[in-house]
């Protein structure tokens, strides 16, 4: 089955410094990759819809200077988040939709960050 | 506004025990209704999809329903086991401009004891 991976898996950092999430398909092309973020306990929320070659949508609420997405191939697209603060800290996951798709998502593994 | 809300919020069974989590929905248009498994600290991983003609869909010991007149999903474990221990997650695709958007609930969590 198509898989989707996410690097890295967890990340501690102090307050202030940048951190880059990496979501890759490893198996198919993914013109539009999402990232999530979830607190404990609750479910997914949708940050940001990433289309390959051009800017990134974000949803109402979403900094999008601080949550700087880049998705610059059909199988790779990150997320920066910087000067993170202690209230960043979440499990971010990325999907990838299967390109041609309407709505063929696959999930990645996530990513545990943790700001001291 | 689209919404997706399940029930319980969190359940707790014995090893071997059925159970069936609840998903109501007011989506539109719809599309297709998932049911996704989240085990702690990992990403969603699909058990089922159903469309609007499609009554059930089965995958293993999961059986899934939709009933598009009510606008009710159901998620059947049979026989459960410790591994089956996770979060579920009903999540509705909404036909929008080309691409659907997905709507998610904010999930079961079930807890299977020895």
């Amino acid at each position: 089955g198509a898989v989707v991976s996410q690097h890295p898996s967890w990340v501690i950092c102090k307050s202030g410094t940048s951190v880059k999430i990496e979501c890759r398909s490893l198996d198919f092309q993914a013109t539009t990759m999402f990232w999530y973020r979830q607190f404990p306990k609750q479910s997914l929320m949708l940050m940001a819809t990433s289309n390959e070659g051009s800017k990134a949508t974000y949803e109402q609420g979403v900094e999008k200077d601080k949550f700087l997405i880049n998705h610059a191939s059909l199988t790779l697209s990150t997320l920066t988040v910087t000067s993170a603060h202690p209230e960043d800290s979440s499990f971010y996951i990325c999907s990838a939709r299967v390109r041609g798709t309407i709505d063929t998502q696959y999930f990645g593994p996530g990513t545990r960050l943790t700001v001291l | 506004k689209n919404q997706v809300e399940q029930s319980p919020q969190s359940l707790i069974i014995l090893e071997g025990k059925n159970c069936t989590l609840q998903c109501n929905y007011t989506v539109s248009p719809f599309s297709n209704l998932r049911w996704y498994k989240q085990d702690t600290g990992r990403g969603p991983v699909s058990l089922t999809i159903m469309t609007f003609s499609e009554n059930t869909k089965s995958n293993g010991r999961y059986t899934a329903t939709l009933d598009a007149d009510t606008k009710q999903s159901s998620l059947h474990i049979t026989a459960s086991q410790l591994s089956d221990s996770a979060s579920y997650i009903c999540v509705v695709s909404a036909s929008s401009g080309g691409y659907n958007k997905l709507i998610f609930g904010a999930g079961t969590r079930l807890a299977v004891h020895p």
